[in-house]
């Protein structure tokens, strides 16, 4: 089982920049979810989703859009990134319901913006 | 809002003795109450799941209680390793949402 993939692992961008994190999953779970961690402050929920078409905001949503196209991925898009947007990207899935037994994190997407 | 504090941040022991992390959370309303390791640069793997209905797990050398309705949760670590080495989160959750503590550092000097 590959679990939770996300790629990719390192990026730079330049201030205003956009691009997209990608996070896929293949063990068919319905809840799926991005989180940024910064030192000293833990991990900070942004977006997640429920199921395909299903998406909410998280704790710190500014400046980031997801879509849920299929149960499998879950994009982070940045619009314009931000030096503040500098950090450590993790995506994590978990089935829902009776079948939950904990949540499956990736190995994280380290960001830096100049 | 849930508030999750761990005590300490960071903790530097000898090889063999045992390890008490404590966690924190201001919400009692919690579906579960989860644990995890990260190695420098790595992600996170999961350690145990306390569901709220339960008031402790154990796997191997570790144990991890849960007290609801006092917001508090324990990680014993019986008979520390230098591979033991790690930071350790707990992360509670509200509905679909999973709060994380900051974390405890720990080191075992071999």
């Amino acid at each position: 089982n590959a679990g939770v993939t996300q790629t990719p692992k390192f990026q730079v961008l330049k201030t205003g920049q956009s691009m997209t994190l990608q996070c896929a999953q293949d063990m068919n779970h319905e809840y799926m979810s991005w989180y940024r961690q910064d030192p000293g402050m833990g991990l900070r929920l942004i977006h997640y989703s429920v199921g395909a078409g299903i998406t909410d905001q998280g704790e710190v949503p500014n400046g980031y859009n997801v879509s849920r196209s299929t149960t499998e991925d879950f994009p982070l898009r940045l619009l314009s990134a931000a030096p503040s947007q500098t950090s450590v990207y993790f995506c994590a899935s978990s089935p829902t319901g009776l079948n939950f037994y904990g949540y499956t994190f990736g190995s994280g997407t380290r960001l830096t913006v100049v | 809002k849930q508030e999750v504090t761990q005590i300490p941040a960071a903790l530097s022991v000898p090889e063999g003795e045992n390890l008490v992390l404590n966690c924190s959370f201001t919400d009692s309303a919690i579906y579960n109450l989860q644990w995890f390791r990260q190695d420098p640069g790595k992600g996170l793997t999961s350690l145990l799941l306390i569901q709220s209905s339960q008031r402790e797990q154990t796997s191997g050398r570790l144990n991890a209680s849960l007290d609801k309705s006092s917001g508090r949760s324990t990680l014993y670590i019986a008979a520390s390793q230098p591979g033991d080495s790690a930071t350790y989160l707990c992360a509670v959750r509200n509905d679909y949402k999973l709060s994380f503590g900051a974390g405890t550092t720990v080191t075992v000097r071999a």
